[in-house]
């Protein structure tokens, strides 16, 4: 299956400011998908990502908050912007590899204060 | 839209006793894929299964799929300490969809075992 590299794994921001999350796939995949993750709670799919197109995203999520670059078939980023504390949270991407289901990447820990 | 129920949301057991978690979608599902996620870790993929009726095992761990294609059931025999973690079973979202796409998370069984 995919190895994905995600970075940082934790990151302690204060509010306003924006961070951007990165990972790199191992090898070319099409689509890789952005999620975030409450403390106990289940994943829920912010945006999938294509390369060469604009992302899409699920309701409740827009570009202005959440703008998405995928500029190659290895490497996507996301970035959190303009940083509350209600979105402290864990942010994972992660790429579909058929019968072998989904790879996530490490995941991304965001304190805001 | 597409829901995916998972109970119980937690499980207390002792060591060595059996584990069951339960996955209800609301929609048939072309396949569904279970993942555990160790605490302080990352989803790891268990399994996919595709076929009405299906059962497979891994070790300790034995899968099902309804026959409906639309619940499905994640059974730990004798658990250990290393069970441990949150039981997540996911399907594709939307219609004809595959594992290249989109996938909708039931809530999670958070498993705990006292040794």
């Amino acid at each position: 299956s995919a190895v994905i590299s995600q970075k940082p794994s934790r990151d302690i921001c204060q509010r306003g400011t924006s961070l951007t999350i990165q990972c790199q796939v191992d090898s070319q995949v099409t689509m890789m998908f952005w999620y975030r993750q409450q403390p106990g709670q289940s994943l829920t799919l912010i945006a999938t990502a294509n390369q060469g197109s604009e992302a899409t995203y699920e309701s409740g999520f827009v570009i202005d908050k959440f703008p998405i670059s995928r500029p190659n078939l290895t490497f996507s980023t996301l970035t959190v912007s303009n940083m509350s504390p209600e979105d402290s949270s864990i942010y994972l991407c992660s790429v579909g590899r058929g019968d072998y289901g989904y790879t996530f990447g490490s995941g991304t820990r965001l304190t805001v204060v | 839209g597409q829901q995916v129920m998972q109970i119980p949301q937690y499980q207390h057991v002792q060591e060595g006793e059996d584990f069951t978690t339960y996955c209800n979608s609301s929609t048939t599902l072309s396949n569904i894929q279970w993942y555990k996620q160790r605490p302080g870790g990352h989803p790891v993929f268990l399994i996919q299964l595709v076929k009405s009726g299906e059962v497979k095992k891994q070790k300790r761990l034995t899968f099902q799929f309804g026959e409906a294609k639309k619940n499905s059931s994640l059974h730990i025999t004798a658990t250990q300490t290393t069970d441990v973690g949150t039981y997540f079973c996911a399907g594709p979202s939307g219609t004809g969809g595959t594992s290249y796409g989109k996938l909708t998370f039931g809530q999670g069984t958070i498993l705990t075992v006292h040794p």
